[in-house]
Parts: C-alpha cells; sequence; structure tokens
C-alpha cells in the first residue's frame, strides 16, 4: 500500500521560504505512470492545487504561484520537496502531497494517494 | 474565486437522493474529464469519482458521476449518515495549464 508522509518546519516567518518534503513509502517515485504533487487548503477554505512534478525532475505549477514556487525531486530518497517563497499570511494553510495519475488514452488525470497533510502558518 | 463552481451546501435525510453540481467551463470541465474527492472532518481528501463515472476499488456504488456539456454532477443514493463530508469536483484546466477544483459543498445528513 502506497503511502506518503508530509514533513518540514510548521511555522515560517513573513517573507521567508516555506520547504516541504513528502517521502514516498511503498512504491517507487521513478514509477513512469505517475506525477506527484502539492496541494493546498486554507483553514476553513477550499482545496488548491500548487504543482505537480515528473520523476525526470519536469514540473509544472499553478500561473498563480508560479513566481514563488519551486517541486523537486530526489529520486534516490524517494521524495519528492516544496519551496514555496515570499510567504505570507495567505499561505497559511494544511498542505498535501499526492500521487497523481495521467491515462493520456482515456484523459483520466487524478490524484490517488494523499498524504495526511501538515499545516503551515505564516505569522512572526 | 474558483473557475469551477459548487453550490457551498447540500443536505438530505438518509436514506434519500442527492446531488451535487459542479459548473464549468470548455476549457475545463466541457474539455476534460472530471474527479470528486471526498473529505471528512479533519483528514485528507479521497478519491471518490475519477473520468466522470469511474469508481476507485472500494467506493460503493452509492456514488455515481456524470457530466453534460460544461456540467458534472456527483449522485449520492440510499444517503447514510457516514456520508457527511466536503465533496470537491476537480479537472484538468487547458487555459491555466494546471489542474482546478471547486469551491467545495458541505454535505449534511438531516
Amino acid at each position: 500500500q502506497l503511502h506518503l508522509q508530509e514533513s518540514g518546519p510548521g511555522l515560517v516567518k513573513p517573507s521567508e521560504t516555506l520547504s516541504l518534503t513528502c517521502t514516498v513509502s511503498g512504491g517507487s517515485i521513478s514509477s513512469g505512470s505517475y506525477y506527484w504533487g502539492w496541494i493546498r487548503q486554507p483553514p476553513g477554505k477550499g482545496l488548491e492545487w500548487i504543482g505537480s512534478i515528473y520523476y525526470s525532475g519536469s514540473a509544472y505549477y499553478n500561473p498563480s504561484l508560479k513566481s514563488r514556487v519551486t517541486i523537486s525531486v530526489d529520486t534516490s530518497k524517494n521524495q519528492f520537496s516544496l519551496k514555496l517563497s515570499s510567504v505570507t499570511a495567505a499561505d497559511t494553510a494544511v498542505y498535501y502531497c499526492g500521487r497523481r495519475v495521467v491515462v493520456v488514452a482515456a484523459n483520466y488525470v487524478y490524484f490517488d494517494y494523499w498524504g495526511q497533510g501538515t499545516l503551515v502558518t505564516v505569522s512572526s | 474565486q474558483s473557475v469551477v463552481t459548487q453550490p457551498p451546501s447540500a443536505s438530505g435525510t438518509p436514506g434519500q437522493r442527492v446531488t451535487i453540481s459542479c459548473s464549468g467551463s470548455s476549457s475545463n470541465i466541457g474539455g476534460n474529464t472530471v474527479n470528486w474527492y471526498q473529505q471528512l472532518p479533519g483528514t485528507a481528501p479521497k478519491l471518490l469519482i475519477y473520468g466522470i463515472n469511474q469508481r476507485p476499488s472500494g467506493v460503493p456504488d452509492r456514488f455515481s458521476g456524470s457530466k453534460s456539456g460544461t456540467s458534472a454532477s456527483l449522485a449520492i443514493s440510499g444517503l447514510q449518515s457516514e456520508d457527511e463530508a466536503d465533496y470537491y469536483c476537480a479537472a484538468w484546466d487547458d487555459s491555466l495549464m494546471g489542474e482546478v477544483f471547486g469551491g467545495g459543498t458541505k454535505l449534511t445528513v438531516l
């Protein structure tokens, strides 16, 4: 059974960089069938897709966050990471990592496994 | 403000059938498949429906999805108290080149 676990600081100061890591167990991040992504949820609000990455390192981002986001992958550790720069209170949210399935022939694109989420608060 | 719109709330009584709608545009729902996620209180979202109407293993057949034009729907039949949760629709958006989520619908079982 695949398991994803987010880790990183729960408190980040305004203007600094938020850094989170997602560790994947029970399967290889290098499997060519999947992408890996980050989604966030501000307290009491809905879900927002941040970005996704392939094991090769090819990444794409939400246009609204693109200037501040970097997602990277470390296949040797079976991990992928998120960096969000110049954070403000609006970036306070539960951050989830997930496995993204892509089946081009059927036009399927969805997240089938999610981590439990980690709350990151931006405050001085 | 999400580019995909859901009603903020829905409700039903046990045993009833309820539907949750999701409205988008030609660049997302109209041109791509739709997924639905269920988020129970205090937990991570769970995939409920993918590819408009496909259920992952373990999801009861009480849950079904459909799409017509630029709108999609999630139907829950035989409503149960444990179905009380937030439900999100999602789709790829060709204009934004990314995934978009609806704002979510809070389902209350009366």
